[in-house]
């Protein structure tokens, strides 16, 4: 069946740069692309933005400009997201979800990403 | 960005009611609509993409509907199982955007 599998927890400190990975199984990883989406703790989700799983064709959210980096390695069928220049106000749980560029039909586990000095 | 409300947040019901949970858009995404189920401490799960058309192994009890602005989402016969909050997406325009959710409670 269709898994995503993400990285573990995180803690880092403002400034500092986060690396998240999603591992792909149970389909053809450049059939789909991988949406990241955030969740703040007791909050709703915020679309961080999209990569196609060939790494051809990515859209990030106007917020995350410059600040975020995805990418695909289609040998391991793996997502990453980098997000830069870490502040409090990003600590979040940071989903996957495969997407074939429009809703998310398979979520990762979610990685907790704790900024904290 | 399109703002995506939903009123009220949390709701009360019982088991074996009919609910119907609302969600609006701020301009017109036409039929570009997805709901999605969340448990505490769990990833969300797709319920119904493209307004009313209900994912591969989601209960026939839920439904949804709607076009334009104004969606709905309903549970005809509500379970122990189904109490969780439920998100929309809009994927009509870039940033894609949520929700607040509505809180099913008993």
């Amino acid at each position: 069946q269709v898994q995503l599998g993400q990285s573990g927890a995180e803690v880092k400190k403002p400034g500092a740069s986060v690396e998240v990975s999603c591992q792909a199984s149970g389909y053809t990883f450049t059939s789909y692309g991988i949406g990241w989406v955030r969740q703040a703790p007791g909050q709703g989700f915020e679309w961080m933005g999209w990569i196609s799983g060939d790494n051809e064709n990515r859209n990030y959210a106007q917020k995350f400009q410059g600040r975020v980096t995805m990418t695909t390695d289609t040998s391991t069928s793996t997502a990453y997201m980098e997000l830069r220049r870490l502040r409090s106000d990003d600590t979040a749980v940071y989903y996957c979800a495969r997407s074939g560029g429009s809703w998310f039909d398979t979520w990762g586990q979610g990685t907790l990403v704790t900024v904290s000095s | 960005d399109i703002q995506m409300t939903q009123p009220p947040s949390t709701l009360s019901a019982s088991v074996g009611d009919r609910v119907t949970i609302t969600c609006r858009a701020s301009q017109s995404i036409g039929p570009w609509l997805a709901w999605y189920q969340q448990k505490p401490g769990t990833a969300p799960k797709l319920l119904i993409y493209k307004a009313s058309s209900l994912e591969s192994g989601v209960p026939s009890r839920f439904s949804g509907s709607g076009s334009g602005t104004e969606f709905t989402l309903t549970i005809s016969s509500l379970q122990p199982d189904d109490f969780a909050t439920y998100y929309c997406q809009q994927y009509n325009k870039y940033p894609y955007t949520f929700g607040q959710g509505t809180k099913l409670q008993i």
